[in-house]
C-alpha cells in the first residue's frame, strides 16, 4: 500500500511569489491534515480537510489556503510569500476523524524562499 | 501549547532499553497519550498510544501511570536507526479536532554505538 505522497520534495520561491503544494493520502484515508515545521516554532498545525470540507484551522494568515478533491487529494497554497514561510510542510492522512486513527505522514516539501 | 513536557534530549546505549519520559499532569479523562518519532528529514512516524492501560506493540510498550499525569515510552533494544526526535501528543479522540495534533519540541534520542 503505496504511502502518502507529497510532491515536489524542494521547491526555491522567491519573495512575493507563491506556491501549490500537492499531497496524496493514503487509498481510503479521507482526511488530510497540513503541518509546516521550521526550527524555532517547531512542528504547527495548518489546516484539515475531510470531505472536501475544512474541519480544522491553525493560527495562520489567510495567505495560507488548501482544498481537498473528491478523491481526497489534497493542495496547500501560499500567496505572497515571505522569507518566513521557509519550511518544511508536511501532509498527514488518515481514514477518518471519529476514532483514534493514527496519522500517517508524507515526506514534506521543503520550500525555501529566498 | 502543548500539554506535554519532555527532556531536550537523551542518549542511550546500542542494545539496551531507552526510557522516554513524558509529563502531562494537565491530561483530561478521555484524552489519549500518543508517541510519535520523525527521523531527520522524514515524517513523523506512529510509534503507540494508549489512555490508561501499558500498551506494547511490535515497536515499543508504553506505561502510563495510575494518575495518567506522566508516561514512559520504552524501546526495549535501542538500534542506531532508533536516533530521532520522539513527541509525546495529548490527544481528544472524539469531535471535530481529532487530527489536530499539538506538538512540543520533542525528545531528541540518540542512541550510541
Amino acid at each position: 500500500k503505496a504511502g502518502v505522497t507529497q510532491t515536489p520534495r524542494y521547491l526555491i520561491k522567491t519573495r512575493g511569489q507563491q506556491v501549490t503544494l500537492s499531497c496524496s493520502p493514503i487509498s481510503g484515508h479521507r482526511s488530510v491534515s497540513w503541518y509546516q515545521q521550521t526550527p524555532g516554532q517547531g512542528l504547527q498545525f495548518l489546516f484539515e480537510y475531510f470531505s472536501e470540507t475544512q474541519r480544522n484551522k491553525g493560527n495562520f494568515p489567510g495567505r495560507f489556503s488548501g482544498r481537498q478533491f473528491s478523491n481526497s487529494r489534497s493542495e496547500m497554497n501560499v500567496s505572497t510569500l515571505e522569507l518566513g514561510d521557509s519550511a518544511l510542510y508536511l501532509c498527514a492522512s488518515s481514514l477518518d476523524t471519529s476514532t483514534n486513527e493514527k496519522l500517517f505522514f508524507g515526506s514534506g516539501t521543503q520550500l525555501s524562499v529566498l | 501549547d502543548a500539554k506535554t513536557t519532555q527532556p531536550t534530549s537523551m542518549d542511550c546505549a546500542e542494545g539496551r532499553a531507552a526510557n522516554l519520559p513524558c509529563n502531562h499532569s494537565t491530561i483530561s479523562g478521555n484524552e489519549y497519550v500518543y508517541w510519535y518519532r520523525q527521523i531527520h528529514s522524514q515524517g513523523p512516524q506512529y510509534i503507540i498510544h494508549g489512555l490508561k492501560n501499558n500498551e506494547t506493540n511490535e515497536m515499543a510498550s508504553l506505561i502510563i501511570t495510575e494518575d495518567r499525569k506522566s508516561s514512559t515510552l520504552i524501546l526495549p533494544h535501542a538500534t542506531l536507526r532508533d536516533t530521532a526526535v520522539y513527541y509525546c501528543i495529548v490527544r481528544t479522540p472524539y469531535g471535530g479536532a481529532t487530527n489536530k495534533l499539538i506538538f512540543g519540541t520533542g525528545t531528541l534520542l540518540a542512541v550510541q554505538p
